[in-house]
């Protein structure tokens, strides 16, 4: 079975600083998504960036990028020029893509307060 | 058109009565989701419908009911609900499950804003 472990459950930065965000999974399977999803405080869950297990090259979203490291199955998410709207919950999820259904597992979440 | 709508918002509702959830998506997406959240927690999967056919119950009680009346619309029945059952539900849609003949699926779940219940 899969698992997605967030070690990091609170974490605070300065505004327009640089933060890592931890992730690390454990599975058998080969191909596979990874994803970052942010909650804001009563807003919705959106995508923040996606990884696909057989691209070597490190996914990047505007301040947003990841550190894929498959071999040591990890999946950190670094934010760049923190940004006061950054403030949210951020979710690691794993996705396998054997099979037809493709449930995603999800980590605890780490809590990330972005103070001016 | 790349949302996920939910109503109501919020709801508030006694251990007797009966409600429901519902939620909206126009993109075209062929699975649709329900998931609880609790404050601080991660989503958990309650039901999943792939091709309007429900495809994944996760050993939800009885209490609730999904339905799934066409491709867009999705539906969260409630009855006799349990003070632990308040949390807010949460719908999500995607592509598909996992179409191997859907080569541009990128996996990613579009949520709603979610419905905040609480059971009295």
């Amino acid at each position: 079975a899969q698992t997605v472990t967030q070690s990091q459950p609170e974490m605070s930065v300065q505004e327009a600083e640089t933060v890592t965000l931890s992730c690390t999974y454990d599975t058998s399977e080969n191909n596979y998504y990874l994803f970052w999803y942010k909650q804001p405080p009563s807003r919705q869950m959106i995508l923040v960036i996606r990884q696909e297990a057989y691209k070597q090259q490190n996914a990047t979203e505007n301040r947003f990028s990841v550190n894929f490291q498959k071999a040591a199955k990890s999946f950190s998410l670094k934010i760049s020029d923190s940004q006061l709207g950054d403030t949210a919950m951020y979710f690691c999820a794993f996705m396998r893509l054997a099979g037809n259904n493709r449930k995603l597992i999800w980590g605890l979440g780490t809590s990330l307060a972005v103070n001016p | 058109d790349t949302e996920v709508t939910q109503t109501p918002k919020h709801l508030v509702m006694g251990m007797t009565n009966k409600k429901s959830l519902k939620c909206e998506q126009h993109m075209g997406h062929r699975a649709m989701y329900w998931y609880k959240q609790k404050a601080k927690k991660p989503p958990e999967l309650m039901f999943v419908y792939s091709y309007e056919k429900l495809s994944i119950n996760e050993s939800v009680p009885s209490r609730f009911s999904p339905e799934c009346p066409n491709s867009s619309l999705l539906n969260l029945h409630l009855h006799a609900l349990q003070p632990e059952d308040s949390a807010l539900y949460l719908c999500a849609s995607s592509q598909n499950m996992g179409d191997r003949t859907l080569t541009t699926n990128t996996g990613e779940l579009f949520f709603g804003e979610g419905s905040r219940l609480t059971v009295l």
